[in-house]
């Protein structure tokens, strides 16, 4: 069975801080699809990044980027020099690779408030 | 293209009492997903549905029910409201064919049920 979790339930930090949201996951498949969302006050989801799990290459995209290590299994995401409006709860997701293996295992998310 | 929409936004229901949970997309998706989240959790998969005409349960299914009579529209049905049932309902869709790599899922922004 598939699991994903993430350990910090809630972080405050500074603004302008940098910061790194942990994900550690479980999976027997030996490929697989990981994904962090944004879910922010206002309730909806934001798609943030996808990878799959023969690309171990970081990944920056802004501020935003994503460490991606399969010998310790985890995904994790650090904003740099972080802002007000990256106070929201994250969530890191994993999929089995494959036709007909799209259902997304959830972490219990972590909330980030990033004070001003 | 409004990507997924979900209706209502936000419903009171008492106990017993039976609702539709409206979803569609416009992106042309094969793939529908119903997920609950309940408060400072994850989201847990209810339902799925491969193509208009196919469904499957997901971890949560009990106590609910879908239909996907077109590509566009997946409805969740709840037959007998439960207390249980107070939660957060995301529908999502996104697009797979055999032998591609998987798609992103794309999230509605939620429908907020409260039993009493």
């Amino acid at each position: 069975a598939q699991k994903v979790t993430q350990a910090q339930t809630e972080i405050s930090v500074v603004e302008k801080e940098d910061v790194t949201l942990d994900c550690v996951y479980e999976t027997r498949d030996t490929t697989y699809y990981l994904f962090w969302y944004k879910q922010p006050p206002s309730g909806e989801l934001v798609f943030l990044i996808r990878r799959n799990s023969f690309d171990e290459q970081n990944e920056i995209s802004g501020r935003y980027s994503w460490n991606f290590q399969k010998s310790t299994s985890s995904f994790n995401f650090t904003i740099t020099a972080s802002q007000v409006v990256d106070s929201a709860v994250y969530f890191c997701a994993l999929s089995e690779a494959g036709f007909g293996n799209e259902k997304l295992t959830f972490g219990t998310g972590t909330r980030l408030t990033i004070i001003p | 293209n409004a990507g997924v929409t979900q209706t209502p936004k936000f419903r009171i229901l008492k106990i017993g009492q039976s609702m539709t949970l409206q979803c569609t997309q416009d992106m042309n998706h094969n793939y529908m997903y119903w997920y609950r989240q309940d408060p400072g959790m994850g989201l847990k998969l209810i339902y799925y549905s491969v193509g208009a005409g196919i469904t499957d349960k997901g971890e949560v299914p009990n106590g609910y029910n879908v239909s996907r009579s077109t590509t566009e529209d997946f409805p969740l049905r709840l037959e007998l409201a439960a207390p249980s049932q107070t939660s957060v309902y995301f529908c999502a869709s996104s697009y797979s064919i055999r032998g591609r790599e998987q798609e992103t899922q794309y999230f509605g922004p939620g429908t907020r049920l409260l039993v009493l």
